[in-house]
């Protein structure tokens, strides 16, 4: 069964700072790979979509990275502002699913200070 | 600019009540999911749908829970009786394709919490 697992749980930098978030999958039979942004109490927004023939998706000062052979994807996020501060969720759709859903991880809640 | 539109936005019920959630996807998306999202999770499958047909509910409690999308267009989840574990957030998405399992990206509504007392 698939398993999603993000680290750190939580990251606090100052502004300006280059991040990375990691993302780690133990199945590597995937279609895709998507990093998904969530503000407090609200839904999940789409960031970067990376199919699994792709090695990385840029859009804006985000980066995302997949090494389907190691199980592996990394958000790099280029000098981060407080706006960007949110939960960045990781989530794979796996050969080994009934249906074709997302499977997530648990997240990373980044703070940017200001 | 095209949205996955749900309601209501907040439900507090007490427990052993029915409760429902509504879900319209973007127009012309043929795969709609519903998401449950316990605090501090990520978010867990309860049920998809490709058109107006099941594709997976191995995950939905269906001693009280139920979904359906009629027409393949918009789609409502109930819940009888809650219990107050279900307090989470109801989570609906859609992409326009599932194809071969590729589900192309997913557009999530804003998402309707649940608190049950």
């Amino acid at each position: 069964k698939q398993e999603v697992t993000q680290i750190p749980a939580a990251l606090s930098v100052p502004e300006g700072e280059n991040l990375v978030l990691n993302c780690s999958f133990t199945d590597s039979a995937i279609y895709n790979l998507q990093w998904f942004r969530q503000d407090p109490g609200k839904g999940l927004t789409s960031l970067l979509l990376i199919q699994s023939s792709q090695r990385e998706q840029t859009s804006g000062r985000l980066n995302a990275s997949l090494d389907k052979s190691s199980g592996r994807s990394t958000l790099y996020i280029a000098a981060s502002q407080p706006g960007d501060s949110a939960t960045y969720l990781c989530a794979v759709t796996s050969y080994d699913q009934a249906g074709t859903a997302l499977i997530f991880g648990k997240g990373t809640t980044l703070s940017v200070s200001s | 600019e095209a949205e996955v539109a749900q309601s209501p936005r907040y439900k507090i019920t007490e427990k052993s009540q029915a409760v429902a959630f509504w879900c319209d996807p973007i127009s012309g998306h043929a795969t709609l999911y519903w998401y449950r999202q316990i605090l501090g999770q990520g978010p867990e499958l309860l049920v998809q749908f490709q058109d107006e047909s099941v594709v997976d509910d191995s995950q939905l409690p269906k001693d009280r829970f139920s979904a359906e999308r009629l027409k393949g267009v918009d789609s409502t989840l109930k819940i009888q009786p809650a219990e107050l574990g279900d307090s989470a957030m109801y989570l609906c998405a859609s992409s326009l394709f599932a194809l071969g399992g590729n589900t192309g990206e997913l557009f999530f509504g804003e998402g309707s919490r649940l608190t049950v007392l």
